[in-house]
């Protein structure tokens, strides 16, 4: 069985740095790429980052970029996303997921559980 | 960026049928995928490749895909239907996106 545990978030302040992790469990890892996504109270779900199987190809969402970094550890089969340079504007519950669009034609049917970030003073 | 457009709620009455549109420019030239999303659940795909259930989804959930407007349509619809639903547009060239989703009400 496919398993994405969730784990890192919290309540930082502006300005602050917080990862999160994503630990994999019931497939091959290392033959995955794998997305972020987040949602906003009450807003949409919202890409953040991609990174592909050799851990070197990576994107970022223009929101993100320059202040989140995404990695993987392939040995600890679990994936990463360094998030610094914190604003409110980045309170979300974060998703990490398993990139399936090939195979699924754009699906993407297995998800983490999610984790909340807020950000506040 | 590329936009999707879903209306923000949508109501049905219990064993009636519900439709959730999806609006996009040549949106029918991708393929969508559609999540049910229940309050603190992650997202559950219900339908992609524009039609299709994965394992376990009900035959009451279908969608359609063609010009501009995809639709996924619940058939004889429950009270546990009711959910937040997004759809999602993908061709191998672009990065996810996300519709604004909708909230379905079984009244």
């Amino acid at each position: 069985e496919v398993q994405l545990v969730q784990s890192g978030g919290g309540l930082v302040q502006p300005g602050g740095s917080l990862r999160l992790s994503c630990a994999a469990s019931g497939f091959n890892f290392n033959g995955y790429a794998f997305f972020w996504v987040r949602q906003a109270p009450g807003r949409a779900l919202e890409y953040v980052s991609t990174i592909g199987i050799d851990g070197l190809t990576k994107d970022y969402a223009n929101s993100v970029k320059g202040r989140f970094s995404i990695s993987r550890d392939n040995s600890e089969n679990t994936l990463y996303l360094h998030m610094g340079s914190l604003r409110a504007d980045d309170t979300a519950i974060y998703y990490c997921a398993r990139d399936d669009t090939g195979s699924w034609y754009g699906g993407i049917p297995n998800w983490g559980q999610g984790t909340q970030v807020t950000v506040s003073s | 960026s590329y936009d999707l457009t879903q209306p923000s709620s949508v109501s049905v009455s219990s064993g009636e049928t519900a439709s959730i549109t999806c609006s996009g420019d040549g949106l029918g030239a991708k393929y969508v995928s559609w999540y049910q999303q229940r309050p603190g659940q992650s997202p559950l795909l219900v339908i992609y490749q524009d039609n299709k259930r994965p394992s376990g989804i009900p035959e009451r959930f279908s969608g359609s895909n063609s010009g501009t407007t995809a639709t996924l349509t619940i058939r004889g619809t429950q009270a546990i239907d009711e959910a937040d639903y997004s759809c999602q547009a993908w061709d191998s060239s672009t990065a996810l996106v996300f519709g604004g989703g909708t909230k379905l009400a079984v009244l």
